[in-house]
């Protein structure tokens, strides 16, 4: 089956750094991608990851295990701007279907 | 602002209604994409659309009917739908069916009463 998993909800405090983490179980696979979606807007694209390693873009960062089905989204210097809730997705390397998770709800305090 | 419009952004429809969702992009994209937000659930692919003919119908009930007349244009026709239809309904676009990178949207939220 197919199966997209990152936690619910996540706090931080400004200037914090914060992890997101992302399992996934897909039947094959040909990328990764972040998406941030603020409440009541459209989602953004962040990072796409196909090959193992870290992609940095700025404050942003992500990382890809293929061979360990995970994932993670690096934010660093916390702003209060960037709570919002950060979506995984898999593209499916049998139907080239981008795979949602549920997202993660990131709140950052003051 | 990512370029892709949707139009109305809140609807309200009675179960017996018909009323129609439109998106717009004036990116140069090939390709259009509908896709489902329900609250707690993850995004759900609808349909797919590549040069204005559909790629993809992921098993959505027949009263939800897309339509796309140029390559700028989605359409998603609604009738008789269901109270569990309430969603946000966002539609995306990308260069290519296969590109990294879609442009979603601010979705249309509808509530069926």
């Amino acid at each position: 089956g197919q199966n997209i998993d990152q936690p619910t909800e996540m706090t931080a405090t400004e200037g914090a750094i914060v992890q997101i983490n992302c399992t996934y179980q897909t039947s094959g696979f040909n990328g990764l991608f972040w998406y941030q979606q603020h409440a009541g807007e459209a989602p953004t694209f962040l990072s796409y990851n196909v090959l193992d390693g870290l992609e940095e873009k700025g404050r942003f960062s992500s990382f890809l295990s293929r061979s360990k089905g995970y994932s993670y989204l690096l934010l660093k210097e916390l702003q209060m701007k960037d709570s919002a809730s950060y979506l995984c997705a898999v593209r499916s390397e049998d139907t080239d279907k981008l795979i949602f998770g549920t997202g993660t709800r990131l709140q950052v305090f003051p | 602002e990512t370029g892709v419009t949707q139009t109305p952004r809140h609807l309200v429809m009675g179960m017996t209604n018909k009323k129609s969702l439109k998106c717009e992009q004036h990116l140069g994209h090939n390709a259009m994409y509908w896709y489902k937000q329900s609250a707690k659930k993850p995004l759900e692919l609808m349909f797919v659309y590549s040069l204005e003919e559909r790629v993809e119908n992921n098993s959505v009930p027949s009263r939800f009917s897309p339509e796309c007349p140029n390559s700028s244009h989605l359409f998603l026709h609604l009738h008789t739908l269901q109270p569990e239809d309430s969603a946000l309904y966002l539609c995306a676009s990308s260069q290519e069916l296969l590109s990294t990178e879609a442009f979603f949207g601010q979705g249309t939220r509808l509530t069926v009463v």
